[in-house]
């Protein structure tokens, strides 16, 4: 099973900064099978980004992701007052079907 | 616009039972995966349980391996989640979840979210 590693596990930063979370993968994640997701207090997850680099529909393009292998990131330019939540990433390239990381919290400094 | 609505939370007594269910529409939900992810009070996110879309691939996390029994029904759009022999470790917001539409077989990532379903295992 590949276990994935959300790093750090808070962020603090102010609004118009830039973030970078980072999701390392206890193997190679193949054919870059990586999402993120975004989730606020008492909603569901939203899909952000999948295949590793992908915006999924109607995401801003402050949101981006990167990485192959075993590392990836997911990055926030200028954050805005919504950005600030829990960031998830999962790897669907190996059985079991999905596995998640522990979620970094990205908090207003 | 596709929608996935649970129902049947609760609370339930440890050993007891419960069933989930999800309704879905704005999409053909027959041709569609279909997964359970939970989510424990304060905690990350858990996959739970998979089917494939004609019922014939289906897979649990070993935490609910010969506790847990999915299923769906095609010609009433519904996904099902019958939970028996419950524990307090089971306390959770449990999701129903679609695939995505850009990957191929049983692995991919959830684009779209029910709302949660709400489950407590409590005397």
């Amino acid at each position: 099973e590949i276990v994935l590693t959300q790093s750090p596990g808070t962020l603090s930063l102010s609004p118009g900064e830039r973030a970078t979370l980072s999701c390392r993968a206890s193997q190679t994640v193949s054919s870059s099978y990586l999402a993120w997701y975004q989730q606020k207090p008492g909603q569901a997850p939203r899909l952000l980004i999948y295949g590793a680099s992908s915006r999924a529909t109607g995401i801003p393009d402050r949101f981006s992701g990167s990485g192959s292998g075993t590392d990836f990131t997911l990055t926030i330019t200028r954050l805005e007052p919504e950005d600030f939540a829990v960031y998830y990433c999962q790897q669907y390239g190996s059985s079991p079907p999905i596995t998640f990381g522990q979620g970094t919290r990205l908090e207003i400094k | 616009e596709v929608q996935l609505v649970e129902s049947g939370g609760g609370l339930v007594q440890p050993g007891g039972s419960l069933r989930l269910s999800c309704a879905a529409s704005g999409f053909t939900f027959s041709t569609f995966s279909m997964n359970w992810v939970r989510q424990a009070p304060g905690k990350g996110l858990e996959w739970v349980s998979y089917i494939s879309s004609s019922s014939s691939f289906i897979y649990y996390a070993d935490s609910v391996k010969g506790r847990f029994t999915i299923s769906r029904d095609n010609g009433k759009n519904a996904l099902y989640l019958q939970m028996n022999s419950l524990r307090a470790e089971d306390t959770a917001v449990y999701y129903c979840a679609r695939r995505g539409m850009s990957c191929s077989g049983s692995n991919c990532y959830v684009e779209y979210w029910g709302q949660g379903a709400l489950v407590t295992v409590s005397s």
